[in-house]
């Protein structure tokens, strides 16, 4: 399975919108819901988005994404502090293909 | 919640075994992922394991080595690390299923690191 393509890296300051891309083709993104992660150093990482656009409880509603044909996105608006970790992209196969993940970005907060 | 046990540092051809305790939610009900780290790469699935334990998946790196079970009367995962490998070098994490067709992972736990050297 091809991985999927992420900007190494982004950065912001606070108060500010980011958007993290996610670039696949049409055997991940385009025929699979994405989900996106946020991975801060020392912890696992935290669901942020699921099924390209939805948020699960607990995570506030400046987190948001979208998707078209063969890539998705991750909004971040009112940028703050904590929101400076890494950022991956997945998307949902079925149990038997597994998750592909994108290469993971580092979101800076300046 | 799921918290991690296990890991540490093992000769190649060794072995280890990793577990995983969950609380909180219905163990039993749902999906298991094993995903693992390796320094400075991005995230990658090593095994899923249905509710019931009647389906197992494994990356295609890993099949014949690794060993994924569970046991939903102590609501634990484990996964069996056989034969390893310094490519098996990474930060190990458990994570529930959201969506079993879909993917998904909703809760993880905190990770366990091992390392492959002689």
């Amino acid at each position: 399975q091809s991985m999927l393509t992420q900007p190494p890296s982004a950065s912001g300051t606070p108060g500010q919108r980011v958007t993290i891309a996610c670039y696949g083709d049409s055997s991940n993104i385009g025929s699979n819901y994405v989900h996106w992660y946020q991975h801060l150093p020392g912890r696992g990482p935290k669901l942020l988005i699921f099924r390209d656009n939805e948020r699960p409880s607990g995570v506030p509603d400046r987190f948001s994404g979208s998707k078209s044909g063969t890539s998705a996105s991750l909004t971040i608006s009112g940028l703050r502090s904590e929101d400076e970790a890494d950022y991956y992209c997945a998307t949902g196969h079925d149990p038997l293909s597994g998750p592909v993940f994108g290469g993971g970005t580092k979101l800076t907060v300046l | 919640h799921l918290v991690q046990a296990g890991g540490g540092v093992v000769q190649p051809g060794g072995s280890l075994r990793l577990s995983c305790a969950a609380s909180g939610f219905s163990f039993s009900g749902f999906g298991m992922y094993w995903v693992r780290q390796a320094p400075g790469k991005s995230l990658e699935w090593v095994a899923v394991i249905s509710y019931d334990a009647t389906k197992k998946y494994y990356t295609d790196s890993v099949k014949g080595r690794f060993t994924i079970s569970r046991d939903n009367s102590k609501n634990t995962l484990f996964l069996q690390l056989d034969r390893m490998e310094p490519a098996d070098t990474a930060v190990y994490y458990c994570a529930k299923v959201l969506l079993w067709m879909n993917g998904g992972m909703d809760v993880w736990g905190q990770g366990t690191a091992v390392t492959v050297s002689s």
